[in-house]
Order: C-alpha cells, then sequence, then structure tokens
C-alpha cells in the first residue's frame, strides 16, 4: 500500500492566518492527489484534485500544489468556516490511502 | 444536486455480517464517468477507503478486507451495497458511501453521503 504521511496532526491558527498542510507519499503517486475538509457529523467535502484543481464553487483561499511525491494545501486567509479536520487522498495505486488527517483549530 | 444517503442496522453482533446500502438520488448510478465507492472511519481514527465498484460491476476492494467484502450494485434502484462478513468489534465504524468521479486517470470523491454509524457488539 502507499502510505500517505500527513502533517501537521493538528495546528491552531485565527481567523486571517495562512496555513499549509502537507503530505509525503511513501512512492511517487503522479498528481493523482486529492484533499477534503471534515466537520463533525458531516459528510467530508472535495476541496482540490488532481493535487492543484479547486472544486467547483468554492472559495480561491483554498490552493494545492506538489507532484511526485510532496503535496501541500493552503489556505490563505483561514475563515470561521474553515475550522474542521483535512485529509489527503491518494488515488494512484489501490488500496487508495488517505493521511491521518489534520485538525485545524482556532487560536 | 447529486445526493447519497446510507441506511442500515446501526448495530450489528460479532462474526454476523454488516449490510448497508446507499441510495443516490438526483442522478444516475450508470453513468460510465463513475465508480461508486464506500469508506470509514472508526471512533477517533482517520478515513480508511473500503472499496468501489463500476457500473460493469468490476470491483476494487481493500486487500485489508477483501476476503470478507462484497460490493454489489442494483441499477434498478439506483443504489449500490456493502457486505462485509465476520465482523468484529474492529468494524465498528461510520460507514461513508460516495462518488467517485473518474476522469484521465484521477479519482476524485466529488459527492458523500453523510455517513452512517454501525456498532459491532454482543
Amino acid at each position: 500500500d502507499i502510505e500517505m504521511t500527513q502533517s501537521p496532526s493538528s495546528l491552531s491558527a485565527s481567523v486571517g492566518d495562512r496555513i499549509t498542510i502537507t503530505c509525503r507519499a511513501s512512492q511517487s503517486i503522479r498528481t493523482y492527489l486529492s484533499w477534503y475538509q471534515h466537520k463533525p457529523g458531516k459528510a467530508p467535502k472535495l476541496l482540490i484534485y488532481a493535487a492543484s484543481s479547486l472544486q467547483s464553487g468554492l472559495p480561491s483561499r483554498f490552493s494545492g500544489s506538489g507532484s511526485g511525491t510532496d503535496f501541500t494545501l493552503t489556505i490563505s486567509s483561514v475563515q470561521p468556516e474553515d475550522f474542521a479536520t483535512y485529509y489527503c487522498l491518494q488515488s494512484y495505486g489501490t488500496p487508495e490511502t488517505f493521511g491521518q488527517g489534520t485538525k485545524v483549530e482556532i487560536k | 444536486q447529486v445526493q447519497l444517503q446510507e441506511s442500515g442496522p446501526g448495530l450489528v453482533k460479532p462474526s454476523q455480517t454488516l449490510s448497508l446500502t446507499c441510495t443516490v438520488s438526483g442522478g444516475s448510478i450508470n453513468s460510465g464517468t463513475y465508480y461508486w465507492t464506500w469508506i470509514r472511519q472508526p471512533a477517533g481514527k482517520g478515513l480508511e477507503w473500503i472499496g468501489r465498484i463500476y457500473t460493469s460491476g468490476t470491483t476494487n476492494y481493500n486487500p485489508s478486507l477483501k476476503s470478507r467484502l462484497t460490493i454489489s450494485l442494483d441499477t434498478s434502484k439506483n443504489q449500490f451495497s456493502l457486505r462485509l462478513t465476520s465482523v468484529t468489534a474492529a468494524d465498528t465504524a461510520v460507514y461513508y458511501c460516495a462518488r467517485d468521479y473518474y476522469k484521465h486517470g484521477e479519482f476524485r470523491l466529488d459527492y458523500w453521503g453523510q455517513g452512517t454509524l454501525v456498532a459491532v457488539s454482543s
């Protein structure tokens, strides 16, 4: 299985801060990576696909970058509704594998 | 607007079979662009990919579950299902169904159900 190592596991941020979450794959996954936002009791939401493509209808403060083994999700100015847990997911190999998650909390 | 809704028993006894159904509305499950996927999340843990099915009936399973797992499709009801045999407490989780959009070799889980909690306990 392809292992996805996500960091940090949690972070505290203030509204307006810029935050970056990273995912590292155990082997090259080209750009077969997506990012999801998950709030308790809600369905996870697709944010970014193909490493850097923003899902339709989402604000441009979310962006993704990377290829090969190293990827980042950036929120340029964190808003109150962005406090949640974020996961990366590789779809290069089967089984698909998620990162361990990053919980973004209010400072 | 596409919507997915999981349904099934919330409690299953150890060694028995866990069966869940995902009903898709707002779109056809027969569309060739999509796979249909199950994911789960044990309490306090991260997300685990279970497996997926294509409209042709082709399946991909997580090897860790493959010997106990069946995912099937019912196009007449616009539903797909998960069946997991010989369950243990380790199978206790919130189970999600999702639509997996496939394009140019890439998958993306673009619509998800709200999730359903299944507890394995006697």
